[in-house]
């Protein structure tokens, strides 16, 4: 079966501190690939998505990410965090053999330290 | 910008009873989802809906769960008779297409059980 790990449960970083989030897939075929956050009392919102092409995604709020094929990965990047991006991120899957569900890791959540 | 809405945000039940959980889509959308998150778990799919239809469930939707579009704008999940694991944020998820859009996510309604 499809999973989705993200291995970063609990971050803290302090601000301006650079943020890498883990985000591994397990599925041989083509997949969508999403990075939602959602701040405290929130609803999820979309941060970036991969669907083809540049394997290096950029999102909103200055986050990016790189789809790294061979490696199953799709992990978060952002190089200077600020205290608002406190906020619980997940990473989601869907793959594109006729199911359109989305299959999400346990997401982490992230402390920036003011 | 449209949203997803749900209501209502915070639903307590007691155990046998049936709740409905309603939600509005973005307009435009054709394709709907419910998903849950048991505290602490992951996000999990349940069911996907598109022109009146389920067409997909996952096996947490057994037949005590049903969806329905009553008129143009509702979106409801209802549990017939819940049951103290049916605790849990309940998300409704909306999207214009399949391939190659996303899914836009309400803010959730958090169902507690007693």
């Amino acid at each position: 079966a499809q999973s989705v790990s993200q291995h970063n449960h609990h971050v803290i970083l302090s601000e301006a501190a650079s943020l890498e989030l883990g985000c591994n897939y397990s599925y041989g075929g083509t997949v969508n690939l999403f990075w939602y956050v959602q701040y405290p009392g929130q609803h999820l919102q979309l941060l970036l998505k991969y669907f083809s092409g540049d394997p290096l995604v950029k999102g909103i709020k200055g986050f990016e990410a790189e789809f790294i094929k061979s490696k199953f990965s799709f992990n978060l990047r952002k190089p200077s965090v600020q205290w608002s991006d406190t906020a619980e991120y997940f990473c989601a899957v869907r793959t594109t053999s006729g199911t359109y569900k989305y299959i999400f890791g346990t997401g982490t959540r992230l402390k920036v330290l003011a | 910008e449209p949203e997803v809405t749900q209501t209502p945000s915070h639903q307590v039940t007691q155990m046998g009873q049936e709740v409905i959980l309603r939600c509005v889509p973005i307009s435009n959308h054709l394709y709907f989802y419910w998903y849950r998150q048991i505290l602490g778990q992951k996000v999990e799919f349940l069911v996907s809906f598109y022109n009146n239809e389920i067409s997909e469930k996952s096996e947490i939707f057994d037949d005590q769960f049903s969806v329905e579009r009553p008129d143009g704008s509702n979106f409801t999940l209802k549990i017939r008779s819940t049951k103290l694991e049916d605790s849990a944020m309940y998300f409704c998820a909306s999207s214009a297409g399949q391939t190659y859009n996303e899914q836009f996510f309400g803010p959730g309604t958090r169902l507690t059980v007693l």
